[in-house]
């Protein structure tokens, strides 16, 4: 079973709609990601979580919203999806960096998202 | 913005061939990372280099930094169909990784 997991993998949903993506891990990592990619600007962070407790946003939160339930669980919101926001969308993971070092991070297999 | 700049933009190689991409960044790091996205799924990591390094090896891959230059280089040794793909460097800091734009490589048989 994939370490990272993505639900839904496609959505295609139309402007004004409220969406939800989610993310799942296994791994048993403390720090979650969320990513977004448009075609040659490589990744972007949307929002970024450190523990349960703990939201930050990234470069590109406008339009977004955050909610980490679990450990395991954390997931990404469009209030109100615009065509703008079409990507493709990907959760990560990293366990705590140690000497202040950020690590590598785990990948999901991406939500294709498609605003009409 | 992004911290990570790559170059080529695209490289196409004949298969056993080695395939060289560059990666410029802005500001100090902790570290730098490769990673590789086969097209449209999650990426993948491949190899890191600490600050305080100046050159790792990962099987047919080497890596180097200069941190003088602001600048890493990611080589490919005898490239296999299979090595087809995107490759983003990342620069870390103590919190997150910023990527950059990807080098798109195709090997061809």
């Amino acid at each position: 079973d994939a370490d990272v997991t993505q639900t839904p993998r496609n959505r295609i949903t139309k402007t004004g709609k409220r969406i939800m993506l989610e993310c799942s891990q296994t791994k048993g990592h403390d720090r979650m990601y969320w990513y977004r990619q448009d075609p040659g600007l490589g990744l972007r962070l949307i929002y970024y979580s450190f523990d349960v407790k703990d939201i930050n946003k990234g470069e590109i939160s406008d339009g977004y919203s955050v909610s980490r339930q679990a450990q395991a669980k954390f997931s990404l919101s469009l209030e109100s999806a615009i065509p703008n926001q079409t990507a493709l969308y990907f959760c990560a993971t990293s366990d705590a960096p140690g000497a202040g070092l950020g690590d590598e991070q785990f990948f999901g297999p991406g939500t294709r998202l498609t605003v009409l | 913005s992004q911290q990570g700049e790559e170059d080529p933009q695209a490289l196409s190689i004949q298969e056993g061939e080695n395939a060289t991409m560059n990666c410029s960044y802005k500001t100090s790091i902790n570290n730098l990372q490769w990673y590789r996205q086969n097209s449209g799924r999650g990426l993948v990591h491949l190899i890191l280099i600490r600050s305080n390094e100046r050159e790792k090896h990962s099987g047919r891959l080497r890596v180097t930094l200069d941190t003088s230059k602001k600048s890493s280089s990611l080589l490919i040794t005898a490239s296999r169909a299979a090595d087809t793909a995107s490759y983003f460097c990342a620069t870390g800091d103590d919190y997150k990784l910023s990527f950059g734009a990807g080098t798109t490589v195709t090997v061809r048989a």
